[in-house]
């Protein structure tokens, strides 16, 4: 199956700091998706970014498919920001599971 | 929208004792997912369904495992006989098609003693 590598791995950073995570994949993608598991656990979709830029207020992302990466950049931390950060791709049509990269777990400190 | 709606949010139950979760996707959707994550593996996918057909079963650990989905807004998740290895936190997750943006359940925390 896909391999995904998120880096880095673990981040701390202040409130107000900017961030890009980096989500590596093994082979070509029709999907992939970001998401935010909060410290509560739950987890959040973010993005539906195959190819190309999008943004959501203090967050965005892009996905450079024909090089197999993906970037989400967060702007302006906050500390509601911390929690893991999961980048899903997914390389079959229809209704395929998505697999999941390890994770950036990242932590905004007052 | 309430979104998808998973219960129990905690099970405590002992070794050997059956366990069944349940979930009830977003209206509308027509595919749906079972995850399990802990500590050593991350998110793993278990099962998928689309239009209430198993389409992919080959995350799920072992016999132990099954899964239903006798209709649309309902699926159960069901272990029988539980062991220990068997905690974890299980998502269910819905989408509206094939390749659409995911939306996951508060899932549920199992604890096998």
């Amino acid at each position: 199956g896909i391999q995904v590598e998120q880096s880095p791995p673990d981040l701390i950073l202040q409130e107000g700091a900017n961030s890009t995570l980096r989500c590596n994949f093994s082979d070509s993608v029709n999907n992939l998706q970001w998401f935010h598991q909060n410290p509560w656990g739950q987890l959040i979709n973010l993005f539906y970014i195959p190819s190309g830029t999008k943004q959501n207020g203090r967050l965005s992302a892009t996905t450079v498919a024909t090089e197999r990466y993906s970037l989400l950049y967060i702007s302006s931390s906050q500390t509601t920001d911390s929690g893991v950060y999961f980048c899903a791709p997914l390389t079959g049509g229809g209704a395929d599971g998505l697999t999941f990269g390890k994770g950036t777990h990242l932590i905004i400190q007052p | 929208d309430a979104g998808v709606i998973q219960s129990p949010r905690h099970e405590v139950t002992e070794m050997g004792q059956e366990v069944t979760l349940r979930c009830k996707p977003i209206s509308g959707h027509n595919s749906l997912f079972w995850y399990r994550q802990t500590m050593m593996r991350g998110l793993e996918l278990l099962i998928y369904f689309n239009n209430n057909v198993p389409i992919d079963d080959s995350g799920m650990p072992e016999d132990r495992f099954s899964a239903k989905m006798p209709n649309a807004s309902f699926s159960t998740l069901k272990i029988q006989p539980s062991e220990p290895r068997d905690s974890a936190v299980y998502f269910c997750a819905s989408a509206s098609s094939g390749a659409e943006k995911l939306f996951f359940g508060s899932g549920t925390q199992l604890s096998v003693l």
